[in-house]
């Protein structure tokens, strides 16, 4: 079936202003990650769901950052105020079971510059 | 706490040349790790991992838990080679935790 699809694939914003970034996984998987990737700090670890567990937020930068995933599916990341240093290529990805050797699925990303 | 450190931004060799692309991990207890490769203006993929032992496109990598590195070899490079590498480490119990990346290694074949 489709890959991890991201939407939109690109957002300019304000500074100040809020972004919603939306990731549909593959159909099955589990575990969905949200990532960071930006110049000179790689791929950033923001939070990650694994099935009905808690998710793990301890990468979240700050308070201004938050994720949901709707029905152990779609997932939305929501930047409140953006700041001009949020400015990143966003990445999902999703992997089929828990843990072991399951690879991630990556989606395309979503590119938000703020202005 | 986990960590990768990939302690190379840019690594550039001629065509046909050996690679070697550094990994080493933090970690306390017994991890996953992982090549994941970008190609330009592809998605981000998975290369290879170490509880495989496998040789995907020339590459292979080994574990060394008593220097903890995982380090990406191939030993002739070829100009498709180039892309971005990133090491990754899960851990926690049962292996179920999450996936850290390093910082990625850039790496630039030359014709």
């Amino acid at each position: 079936g489709a890959g991890v699809s991201q939407s939109p694939s690109n957002k300019v914003t304000e500074k100040g202003k809020d972004v919603e970034l939306r990731c549909d996984p593959i159909s099955g998987h589990t575990a969905l990650y949200w990532y960071r990737q930006s110049l000179g700090q790689g791929l950033e670890f923001l939070i990650y769901f694994q099935g009905n567990s808690a998710p793990d937020k301890s990468g979240l930068p700050s308070d201004r950052f938050s994720a949901e995933r709707t029905g152990g599916s779609v997932s939305t990341l929501t930047i409140q105020r953006t700041q001009q240093e949020d400015s990143a290529v966003y990445l999902c990805a999703s992997s089929q079971r828990q843990g072991g050797n399951s690879p991630l699925h990556f989606g395309n990303g979503t590119r938000l510059t703020v202005t | 706490a986990q960590r990768v450190t990939q302690p190379e931004k840019l690594l550039s060799v001629f065509k046909g040349a050996p690679v070697e692309l550094k990994c080493n991990y933090s970690y306390s207890g017994s991890p996953e790790l992982f090549w994941y490769v970008q190609y330009s203006r592809q998605r981000l993929q998975l290369l290879l991992r170490h509880i495989s032992r496998e040789s995907i496109k020339g590459f292979t990598a080994d574990l060394n838990k008593g220097e903890t590195s995982f380090h990406l070899k191939k030993p002739f490079a070829q100009e498709e080679d180039s892309a971005m590498y990133y090491c990754a480490l899960r851990g926690g119990s049962g292996n179920t935790g999450k996936l850290i990346f390093g910082q990625g290694t850039t790496l630039q074949v030359k014709p």
